[in-house]
Parts: C-alpha cells; sequence; structure tokens
C-alpha cells in the first residue's frame, strides 16, 4: 500500500530564510506526487506536481521540489519565505490510474520576522 | 473559470441525525473526489466518482455514501451522525479520464461539527 511520510510536524523559519520541508513515500513504482497548501479554514491549493522526466520541478508562489528516486524523496524547497507562506504544507501520492490520493500529515509552517 | 464549491460552508448537527453536502466541480471536470479531515486522523479518502459511478472507495462505514449527477456535481450523505464525524469535508475535482493528468483541484469544505 501507498503511504507518504512528514515527518516535520512544525517548522518555524525567519522571513527570508530558505526552506526546505520533507517528504519520503512508498510506493511499489514511480507514483505521482504532489505538494498541496492549505491556510487556514481554507482547502487545499495545489502547489507543485511530478509525474516524470525531470526531477526538479517549479511550481507556484516560488516553490520547487526536487524528486529522489534513491531516497524515496519528494523535498519541497523555497530560497526565501514570504510572512504570506506561512500554512499548513501537505505531500501526497497518487498511483497511475487512480484519483485517490494518500497525504501526509502535514507540516505546519509558521514564519517569524 | 470558476472553482469547486461547495455547500453548506458550515454546519452542526445533532448526533443520530443525517446530513448531505453539496459539491459542484470546475467546468468540465468530471472526476469529484470527497475527503474527510480531521486533527487526529489528517485527510482521508472518502470516495470517488467518475461519470455518475463510484470508481473508488476509501475505508469509511457505509453511513457515508455519496452520489454524483449528470452535470457532474456530487452530494455527499452521512447517515446516523456521530461525533467523531464532526470534521472538515473537502471535495476535489478532477478531468478524470485516462489522459487525466491526476490533479485535484480543492473547494474550500464544509465545516461539519456534530453536536
Amino acid at each position: 500500500a501507498q503511504s507518504v511520510t512528514q515527518p516535520d510536524i512544525h517548522i518555524t523559519v525567519s522571513e527570508g530564510a530558505s526552506l526546505e520541508l520533507r517528504c519520503n513515500y512508498s510506493y511499489g513504482a514511480t507514483p505521482y506526487l504532489f505538494w498541496y497548501v492549505q491556510s487556514p479554514g481554507q482547502g487545499l491549493q495545489l502547489l507543485l506536481k511530478y509525474f516524470s522526466g525531470d526531477t526538479l520541478v517549479q511550481g507556484i508562489k516560488g516553490f520547487e521540489a526536487e524528486f529522489k528516486r534513491s531516497q524515496s524523496s519528494f523535498n519541497l524547497r523555497k530560497p526565501s519565505v514570504h510572512w504570506s507562506d506561512a500554512a499548513e504544507y501537505f505531500c501526497a501520492v497518487g498511483p497511475f490510474g487512480n484519483e485517490k490520493l494518500t497525504f501526509g500529515t502535514g507540516t505546519r509552517l509558521t514564519i517569524i520576522p | 473559470k470558476a472553482g469547486v464549491t461547495q455547500t453548506p460552508r458550515y454546519l452542526i448537527k445533532t448526533r443520530g441525525q443525517q446530513v448531505t453536502l453539496s459539491c459542484s466541480p470546475i467546468s468540465g471536470h468530471r472526476s469529484v473526489s470527497w475527503y474527510q479531515q480531521t486533527p487526529g486522523q489528517g485527510l482521508q479518502f472518502l470516495f470517488e466518482y467518475f461519470s455518475e459511478t463510484q470508481r473508488n472507495k476509501g475505508n469509511f462505514p457505509g453511513r457515508f455514501s455519496g452520489r454524483q449527477f449528470s452535470n457532474s456535481r456530487s452530494e455527499m450523505n452521512v447517515s446516523t451522525l456521530e461525533l467523531g464525524d464532526s470534521a472538515l469535508y473537502l471535495c476535489a475535482s478532477s478531468l478524470g479520464g485516462l489522459t487525466s493528468s491526476y490533479e485535484q483541484y480543492f473547494g474550500p469544505g464544509t465545516r461539519l461539527t456534530v453536536t
């Protein structure tokens, strides 16, 4: 069965600092990988996705993620965070031919001035 | 293009009652998925409908059911509500089909509180 692990429950970074959120997955084949962001009281917004090809993918709001097959990881990065990036971030995996997404438990990001 | 809409946004029900939540997908999207989000269990997949047929189902009891109409709008029903059903219920739509990119677009959710 597929699974997603986000080892960091809560991360605090200073505004302007770089950010890396970790995501590890377990799946028998190359999965479809996603990062979503959820602001308080809101639904989830898709930041970026990986299906195949270039292992470094660019997303919205200046985020990028790198797929590393050997480490079963899909970490999210941003070179310089803004106060508006404070939110909860979810990594998700979905197999080919199936709309069911399996989500990680999320990482809550706090930005300090 | 309008996003995914969910109604109502907030709902308070009593244990034992039933509730129906509604989701209107993005125009042209034929797949609608439902998720339950709670602090303890996180985001869990309930079921997915494509072209009026349930295509995938998560591990939830039969009290949770859904349906999809010919215009792709979907409803989710929970019967005999329990306190543990209090959650944010999220609907997501996608193009669906074999050539789908499998990108799901989420609505703002319906916050259900069971007292």
